[in-house]
C-alpha cells in the first residue's frame, strides 16, 4: 500500500458542484500539505497543516477549504468548482523534525476537470 | 518577489548526452534545496537535496547538483542521460524563516531520445 493515498484519482465535474479530495497517510507524519500542479507553473501550495489543530493558508487558498480530520487524514474541498480549478492536485506529508522535516512524501495525485 | 526559477521549460537530448538544468532562487538567508523528479504518470520523488556542507551533492541514478551561494543557484547535472530519465524535474527551496514551507519552480520537462 502507498504511504500517501489520494482519492479519487480522477474526477470530472461541472461548474458549481462541491468536490472533496481526500488524502490519507500511513507515514505517521504530523505535517500535511495540498499542492496544485499546473503546466508551466510548477506546484503551488494551497493549504498546509502542521498538526490536527493547525491549519494554514498557502499561496493560492481562495476557492478552497480543508479539514484535518485526524493525524492521518487531510481533505481538500472546492465548495463551488470553477473551470480554472481544473488541475492536478497533490497531497504531501513531512515529518516534524530531523531529516524527515525536510523531505516531502507525495501521493499519486488527483486529476480534477471542471467543465 | 520570492521565487524559484528554472531556466528551461523543455529540454530534448539524445541518449548519452550531458545534462544541466538550471535553478535559481531569490530568497536570502538559510535555505534547503531540493530536486524532485516526476516520471510520466507518477508522483514526485526526491532526487537529491542540499542542507549544508559540501556544495556538490550526489543523488540517485547518477544525478548531482551544485549549490553556488553567490549565484543563488542549484543546478542539476548528469554526465550521460538515458531514455529512462525522461521526466519532469522540479527545483524546490525550503526557506527556514518562511513558514517552513517548500516553494517549487515551474519545472523542466526532459525528453531523452533513444
Amino acid at each position: 500500500d502507498a504511504d500517501v493515498t489520494q482519492t479519487p484519482r480522477n474526477r470530472i465535474t461541472k461548474t458549481g458542484k462541491r468536490i472533496m479530495l481526500e488524502c490519507s497517510q500511513t507515514k505517521g507524519h504530523d505535517r500535511m500539505y495540498w499542492y496544485r500542479q499546473d503546466p508551466g507553473l510548477g506546484l503551488r501550495l494551497i493549504y498546509y497543516s502542521f498538526d490536527v489543530k493547525d491549519i494554514n493558508k498557502g499561496e493560492i487558498s481562495d476557492g478552497y477549504s480543508v479539514s484535518r480530520q485526524a493525524q492521518a487524514k487531510f481533505s481538500l474541498s472546492l465548495e463551488s468548482a470553477i473551470p480554472n480549478q481544473t488541475a492536478l492536485y497533490f497531497c504531501a506529508t513531512s515529518d516534524t523534525q530531523g531529516y524527515g522535516a525536510n523531505v516531502l512524501t507525495f501521493g499519486a495525485g488527483s486529476r480534477l476537470t471542471v467543465l | 518577489a520570492q521565487s524559484v526559477s528554472q531556466h528551461n521549460h523543455h529540454v530534448i537530448l539524445s541518449e548519452a548526452a550531458s545534462l544541466e538544468l538550471g535553478c535559481n532562487y531569490s530568497y536570502g538567508g538559510t535555505v534547503n534545496l531540493f530536486w524532485y523528479v516526476q516520471y510520466p504518470g507518477q508522483h514526485l520523488q526526491l532526487l537529491l537535496k542540499y542542507f549544508s556542507g559540501d556544495p556538490l551533492v550526489k543523488g540517485i541514478k547518477g544525478f548531482e547538483a551544485e549549490f553556488i551561494k553567490s549565484k543563488f543557484s542549484f543546478n542539476l547535472r548528469k554526465p550521460s542521460v538515458q531514455w529512462s530519465d525522461t521526466a519532469e524535474y522540479f527545483c524546490a527551496v525550503k526557506v527556514k524563516n518562511y513558514g517552513q514551507n517548500f516553494v517549487f519552480g515551474p519545472g523542466t520537462r526532459l525528453s531523452v531520445l533513444p
